[in-house]
């Protein structure tokens, strides 16, 4: 595996159902991400971690819980989500140098359907 | 607050026709403009990082300039294998240690044969 891989590809789940999403990056970064993609919408910044901390959070209802066990993994976990919560969810990674420019490389995303 | 806009919004080119896309933005000091490619369905592709205006950077067909408020990704001679949604981000000094990366909306770029 390279770059930065994501499963499943595809889930349909139910108001009430609970899920989760992986992440794994093959690219020895310290930094990862989480990505919201709605039609017509700008890309949504969700979750961040660096060195397995969290550091950004930005007003993301607590129906959506993100863990990173390590600096290679990402896990964002799903439950009682809404219609509105149906997106492409994607994860990024990069290497943090603290300069801020950092480009990220994303996975090819988990396209969610909340039924 | 940081902000970015894309024009157009989608833009129809035949075979070696060459264009540009605009990547307008406001942003409280300026650490890195950044462009992706989207194709249908994967994520995002990194192309490219601009650091300060002025600066410059081709790839193949595509050169991306920077200056203090736009960015533009020239597409020069372009292919179908170019179409593509392209996306414009960037990264200000919103705070100590801020990962905020801003992006716009994309210009959905289709070339035709």
């Amino acid at each position: 595996e390279t770059g930065v891989t994501q499963t499943p590809r595809h889930l349909v789940m139910g108001m009430t159902n609970k899920k989760s999403l992986k992440c794994e990056q093959h690219l020895g970064h310290n930094a990862m991400y989480w990505y919201k993609q709605s039609a017509k919408k700008p890309l949504e910044l969700m979750f961040v971690y660096s060195l397995e901390e969290r550091v950004e959070n930005n007003s993301v209802p607590s129906r959506f819980s993100p863990e990173c066990p390590n600096s290679s993994h990402l896990f964002l976990h799903l439950h009682t989500l809404q219609p509105e919560d149906s997106a492409l969810y994607l994860c990024a990674s990069s290497q943090d140098t603290g300069a801020g420019a950092d480009e990220q490389y994303f996975g090819p995303g988990t396209r969610l359907t909340v039924t | 607050e940081d902000q970015v806009t894309q024009s157009p919004e989608a833009l129809r080119l035949q075979e070696g026709e060459s264009s540009s896309l605009n990547c307008s933005y406001t942003v409280s000091g300026l650490r890195g403009l950044f462009w992706y490619r989207q194709d249908p369905g994967k994520g995002p592709e990194f192309l490219f990082t601009l650091y300060s205006a002025g600066e410059e950077k081709e790839k193949e067909r595509l050169k991306a300039t920077l200056t203090k408020k736009e960015s533009f990704l020239h597409i020069t001679a372009p292919k179908p294998e170019d179409s593509a949604t392209y996306l414009c981000a960037v990264r200000g000094y919103s705070g100590a240690g801020s990962y905020q990366l801003t992006f716009g909306k994309g210009t959905k770029l289709s070339v035709i044969p």
